[in-house]
């Protein structure tokens, strides 16, 4: 499995503001993925981040809202912008070779 | 799209007692896999299912995929207050994609001693 570190771990913003979140993974990998978890609800995929190429977001989500990087095949950063309270929820990226995921520890976001 | 569903919401048992949570989709899977949140951790790949009917255990846990491969169970024996935490489901989004994956809504297990 894969050892996938994220900062920050926790952070309060205020409304209005960006935070960049970051994904480092110890080796290599092809796709990687960044997800939402609102409190006390499950996870919900944002979007795939391939290396070299545009992010593939899901319905829901926008690139203007969520850019996403990927400079390379071990990092991914994660921008939410323009934050409003409904954007507090824990992010989290992951990697997996074919349907098995690896979950970094995640992000916890409030925005007050 | 794609819906996975999940029941029960919650479950609170005392320890010793079994505990089962129950996933349906709205879609034949290729496959379907289970994850354990800890409180205040994140999900934990657990297993993945792939076969029609596939039965597997591990320790006190045991999963099966449906026949259609369309729902799933995951069964604990003998609960421990180790069990604690939220257990997902989880489907390929779209069917096949790489990666990609559709959570039900969780089960949060609460285990009393």
């Amino acid at each position: 499995s894969a050892v996938i570190s994220q900062k920050p771990s926790r952070d309060i913003c205020q409304r209005g503001t960006s935070l960049t979140i970051q994904c480092q993974v110890d080796s290599q990998v092809t796709m990687m993925f960044w997800y939402r978890q609102q409190p006390g609800q499950s996870l919900t995929l944002i979007a795939t981040a391939n290396q070299g190429s545009e992010a593939t977001y899901e319905s829901g989500f926008v690139i203007d809202k969520f850019p996403i990087s990927r400079p390379n095949l071990t990092f991914s950063t994660l921008t939410v912008s323009n934050m409003s309270p409904e954007d507090s929820s824990i992010y989290l990226c992951s990697v997996g070779p074919q349907h098995e995921q690896y979950f970094g520890p995640g992000t916890r976001l409030t925005v007050t | 799209g794609q819906q996975v569903m999940q029941i029960p919401q919650y479950q609170h048992v005392q320890e010793g007692e079994d505990f089962t949570t129950y996933c349906n989709s709205s879609t034949t899977l290729s496959n379907i896999q289970w994850y354990k949140q800890r409180p205040g951790g994140h999900p934990v790949f657990l297993i993945q299912l792939v076969k029609s009917g596939e039965v597997k255990k591990q320790k006190r846990l045991t999963f099966q995929f449906g026949e259609a491969k369309k729902n799933s169970s995951l069964h604990i024996t003998a609960t421990q207050t180790t069990d604690v935490g939220t257990y997902f489901c989880a489907g390929p989004a779209g069917g096949t994609s790489y990666g990609k994956l559709t959570f039900g809504q969780g089960t949060i297990l609460t285990v009393h001693p």
